[in-house]
């Protein structure tokens, strides 16, 4: 079983460049959301969907845009990337409040 | 609004001893309660949950942990730590099925020989 496939893996940035880090699951699950981690600061969350076209903010969303077009895909845009959005992004999907998570895109923007 | 205190930011165990935890956790009703373990340079693998009933729950890789009400605490526990234990593990919690978990912001586990 896939579960959640993140992709890029790795991916390193120039100051202002754009990008789209690309999400999946093939669980049909309604509920995903997207992560950043930064070292010593646990999880904190960016965007978050219940469901195809509706999607909402989390706790920094600032500087990130999501969309939900279908049930398996989630894609975290950023736009202009700047240096503290440096971080490890993580998706995941849910199902009975259980989170799934992918393993994860590691983000350098210098 | 939730919270999650993880009181220690790096433990170091001796490889055969037992292990404890500590998570406190911020909610007004009965919280969905996680813990995750991260290996480095790995996403999070879900060790154990507590959604109700029995407070002390089994998981995998020999760990359990134990909710406590009074103490708003879930802490995790394992009697003999074993040297692939080295990682760090995250506390979270939930409002109900389908909201975002809120992180601690981990523990790191060392394990000496």
């Amino acid at each position: 079983n896939a579960g959640v496939t993140q992709t890029p893996k790795f991916r390193i940035l120039k100051i202002g460049q754009s990008m789209t880090l690309q999400c999946a699951q093939d669980m049909n699950h309604n509920y995903m959301y997207w992560y950043r981690q930064d070292p010593g600061m646990g999880l904190k969350l960016i965007y978050y969907s219940v469901g195809a076209g509706i999607t909402d903010k989390g706790e920094v969303p600032n500087g990130y845009n999501v969309s939900r077009s279908t049930t398996e895909d989630f894609p975290l845009r950023l736009e202009l990337a700047a240096p503290s959005q440096t971080s490890v992004y993580f998706c995941a999907s849910s199902y009975h409040g259980e989170l799934f998570f992918g393993e994860g895109s590691r983000l350098t923007v210098l | 609004a939730q919270s999650v205190t993880q009181p220690d930011i790096h433990i170091t165990v001796s490889e055969g001893a037992s292990l404890e935890l500590r998570c406190n956790y911020s909610y007004g009703a009965t919280p969905y309660l996680f813990w995750y373990v991260q290996s480095p340079g790995q996403g999070l693998q879900l060790l154990l949950k507590y959604f109700s009933g029995d407070t002390l729950v089994q998981g995998i890789k020999g760990f359990e942990a134990e909710f406590k009400r009074s103490q708003s605490s879930f802490n995790l526990r394992k009697p003999s730590v074993h040297w692939s234990d080295a990682a760090e593990y995250f506390c979270a919690v939930g409002e109900q099925a389908g909201t975002a978990l809120i992180f601690g912001k981990g523990t790191t586990l060392s394990v000496s020989s």
